[in-house]
């Protein structure tokens, strides 16, 4: 079936350091890729997309490029803020596994003035 | 647009007692409804897919006897936790899909505690 993996947190920067957090994932079929952010106390917002092979999703200074060769959607951001700290979710949805989110286990950034 | 409600965002109930969750989406019609369960620093944990004027479907392990799941319209499902035990505190989202492009929308989550 379908699977995400992504690096365990937390991950601890300083305000204005390079953000990356490594995303694979198994999936049959052409799914699309999500990652989702979720602040303290509130649900999931969905940050970017990319439903296809080199498709690049971007939002809020945020970026990922879906990697199908490598089954990869790492999350990239070159200058992070304090208002970034949270938990960011990669999934994916689709392929073989119809409508159904598949959610990867989370990755908590912290970000330190 | 695409805005998901869901009500209460916390509750505090006593073991043995239901509690009920609702789900709105305030904006859009969706035809399906996703309730997720999520443990403190833990990912989330597809509970049951609903759709409107049909039986929801659930997930392995997931007791459906104790966990109701009413779609009652394609605005509005609600998540009844039956008989509530403190195992059963957690933080509970749901999501619902619609909109011209059919992406899940998730509501902002509601914290249940059982004492």
């Amino acid at each position: 079936g379908n699977s995400v993996t992504q690096m365990e947190g937390p991950v601890t920067l300083s305000e204005e350091a390079f953000l990356t957090i490594n995303c694979t994932y198994t999936a049959t079929g052409y799914p699309s890729l999500f990652w989702y952010v979720q602040y303290p106390g509130e649900g999931l917002q969905l940050l970017l997309k990319a439903t296809k092979a080199d498709d690049k999703g971007s939002n809020k200074g945020f970026e990922a490029t879906y990697r199908k060769e490598t089954t990869s959607f790492h999350l990239e951001k070159g200058s992070v803020q304090v208002s970034d700290s949270a938990v960011y979710f990669c999934a994916l949805r689709g392929g073989n596994a119809g409508n159904m989110l598949t959610f990867g286990g989370g990755t908590r950034l912290m970000v330190k003035p | 647009g695409a805005v998901v409600s869901q009500h209460p965002s916390w509750v505090i109930c006593k073991s043995g007692t239901s509690v009920k969750i609702e789900c709105r989406s305030l904006d859009f019609q969706a035809t399906t409804m996703f309730w997720y369960r999520q443990f403190p620093k833990q990912s989330l944990m597809l509970m049951a897919t609903s759709n409107e004027g049909s039986k929801a479907t659930y997930e392995q392990g997931v007791e459906k006897d104790k966990f109701l799941i009413n779609h009652a319209s394609l605005t509005l499902s609600t998540l009844t936790v039956t008989s509530a035990h403190p195992e059963d505190s957690s933080f509970y989202i749901c999501s619902a899909e619609g909109g011209v492009t059919y992406e899940q929308y998730f509501g902002p989550g509601t914290r249940l505690t059982v004492t």
